[in-house]
């Protein structure tokens, strides 16, 4: 069964550096997404990409963040410099025909 | 604003009963429902969707929910649990299934024997 594959599972950073998160969606899927899962907290939708563009993006995406969709089968999340806070849980997403799957998740911590 | 509730933090049933987790949500049109569960350790999977029609939905696992617009409600429900089905439980709303999910705090189920 095609599943959502996001690397790596665990991110250890210092404040200030850049990451660089990974997914990879399922191959037949259009929609994108990035959530994020601050431990003990909500699932917060990040940002959404169709067609090789931001469809949607939260008050949380700010200018800190991009996303790129670099070649047919990656899509990446890009923290510029991390903040203390920006530790979390990190879902990729895709979708198809009204149903989104999620990969397994990054856990980022800013130390 | 899009929102979800769900009022229980934390659930605990022996295994074989009945479970009910709830849902309230807050949307200004007809809405697309989601179940997912998120294992320890694991993404969330999803477990149900609802966005018309027959308003008792079935999913995967047993489960199965049902939608009451008069109540805002889509609570999830499953005739007998399983030690396996202890996890956290997520209710989402959103325009469809292609757009940006919001979702509930969610309920942590455990299960005794």
């Amino acid at each position: 069964e095609p599943e959502v594959t996001q690397t790596p599972s665990h991110q250890v950073t210092q404040m200030g550096q850049e990451v660089i998160l990974r997914c990879v969606p399922i191959s037949n899927h259009l929609y994108f997404y990035w959530y994020r899962q601050i431990l003990g907290q909500k699932v917060e939708f990040l940002v959404s990409f169709y067609n090789n563009e931001i469809s949607e993006k939260s008050e949380i995406f700010d200018d800190q963040f991009s996303v790129e969709r670099p070649d047919g089968s990656n899509f990446t999340l890009k923290i510029r410099s991390t903040k203390l806070e920006d530790s979390a849980m990190y879902f990729c997403a895709s979708s198809a025909f009204n149903e989104q799957y999620f990969g397994p998740g990054t856990r980022l911590t800013v130390t | 604003a899009q929102s979800v509730t769900q009022p229980d933090i934390h659930i605990t049933v022996s295994e074989g009963a009945s479970l009910e987790l709830r849902c309230n949500y807050s949307y200004g049109a007809t809405p697309y429902l989601f179940w997912y569960v998120q294992s320890p350790g694991q993404g969330l999977q999803l477990l149900l969707k609802y966005f018309s029609g027959d308003t008792l939905v079935q999913g995967i696992k047993g489960f199965e929910a049902e939608f009451k617009r008069s109540q805002s409600s889509f609570n999830l429900r499953k005739p007998s649990v399983h030690w396996s089905d202890a996890a956290e439980y997520f209710c989402a709303v959103g325009a469809s299934g292609n757009t940006p999910l919001v979702f509930g705090k969610g309920t942590r189920l455990s299960v005794i024997a």
